[in-house]
C-alpha cells in the first residue's frame, strides 16, 4: 500500500538549532515526492519537491530509495519556521497527479 | 499567481443539511482536488476531477459527492450533514502537462462545523 509515514507529531527547537523532519514512504516504485507547509492562518503551500534538488527558505531533503525516507533538514532553524509541515507522495503510475500526505509534524522554534 | 478561492471561510449547519463547498481557480487547471484536514490524520483526497464533468473517488468518498460543470469551478456536496464531517476542506488544483506532476495550488480552506 501507497502510505507516508511523519512519525513526530510535534517537534520543538530553539532558534539556532538544526532541525530534521522525519519522512519515510511506502512505494515499490519511484515516487515524486514534496514537502508542503502551512503558516500559521496561511494556505498550504508547496516548500520543495524532491526532483529539482534545491534549497528553499534554508531547507534541503534528500530522497534515500534504500531507506524508502525524505527528510527536511535546515542546519538552523528560525522563529519564522514555525508552522506545519506535510510531506507527500506522487506516485509516478496511475496518471492524475495525485498526492498522498503523510499526517504532518508542526514545527515549533523557540526564540 | 495561481488562485484558488473557497466560497466560505467558516459555515456552520445542522445534523442532515445538505452543503455546498464550492472552490474556483483562475489558472486554468485541468486537475481539482477536495482533502479533508484533520489533526492527527494529515489530508485525506475525498475527490478529485481531470476534466470537466469527470471525477474519481479518493480515499474516503463516502458520504459526499462531486460536481465539476465548468473546468474553474469544482464543487463539494454534503447530502446529508453529520457530526462527523466537522473538518477542516481544502481544495487545490492543479495542472496537467503530460506525464510530468505538477504542483498542487491550495485554496485557503473552510472550516466546516456540523451540529
Amino acid at each position: 500500500a501507497q502510505r507516508v509515514t511523519q512519525p513526530e507529531k510535534l517537534l520543538s527547537v530553539f532558534k539556532g538549532a538544526p532541525v530534521e523532519l522525519k519522512c519515510n514512504y511506502s512505494y515499490s516504485g519511484s515516487p515524486e515526492l514534496f514537502w508542503y507547509v502551512q503558516y500559521s492562518r496561511q494556505r498550504l503551500q508547496l516548500l520543495l519537491r524532491h526532483i529539482s534538488r534545491e534549497s528553499i527558505k534554508g531547507f534541503t531533503a534528500d530522497l534515500n530509495k534504500g531507506e524508502t525516507s525524505f527528510h527536511l533538514k535546515k542546519p538552523f532553524a528560525q522563529e519564522e519556521d514555525s508552522a506545519m509541515y506535510y510531506c507527500a507522495l506522487n506516485p509516478l503510475s496511475g496518471g492524475y497527479n495525485k498526492l498522498i500526505f503523510g499526517a504532518g509534524t508542526r514545527l515549533a522554534v523557540h526564540p | 499567481d495561481v488562485k484558488v478561492t473557497q466560497s466560505s471561510r467558516y459555515l456552520v449547519k445542522r445534523t442532515g443539511e445538505k452543503v455546498f463547498l464550492e472552490c474556483v481557480q483562475d489558472m486554468d487547471h485541468e486537475n481539482m482536488f477536495w482533502y479533508r484536514q484533520d489533526p492527527g490524520l494529515g489530508l485525506r483526497l475525498i475527490y478529485f476531477s481531470y476534466d470537466v464533468k469527470m471525477k474519481e473517488k479518493g480515499d474516503i468518498p463516502e458520504g459526499y459527492s462531486v460536481s465539476r460543470e465548468k473546468k474553474e469551478r469544482f464543487s463539494l456536496i454534503l447530502e446529508s450533514a453529520s457530526t462527523n464531517q466537522t473538518s477542516m476542506y481544502l481544495c487545490a488544483s492543479s495542472l496537467y502537462s503530460g506525464g510530468i506532476k505538477e504542483t498542487q495550488y491550495f485554496g485557503p480552506g473552510t472550516r466546516l462545523l456540523v451540529l
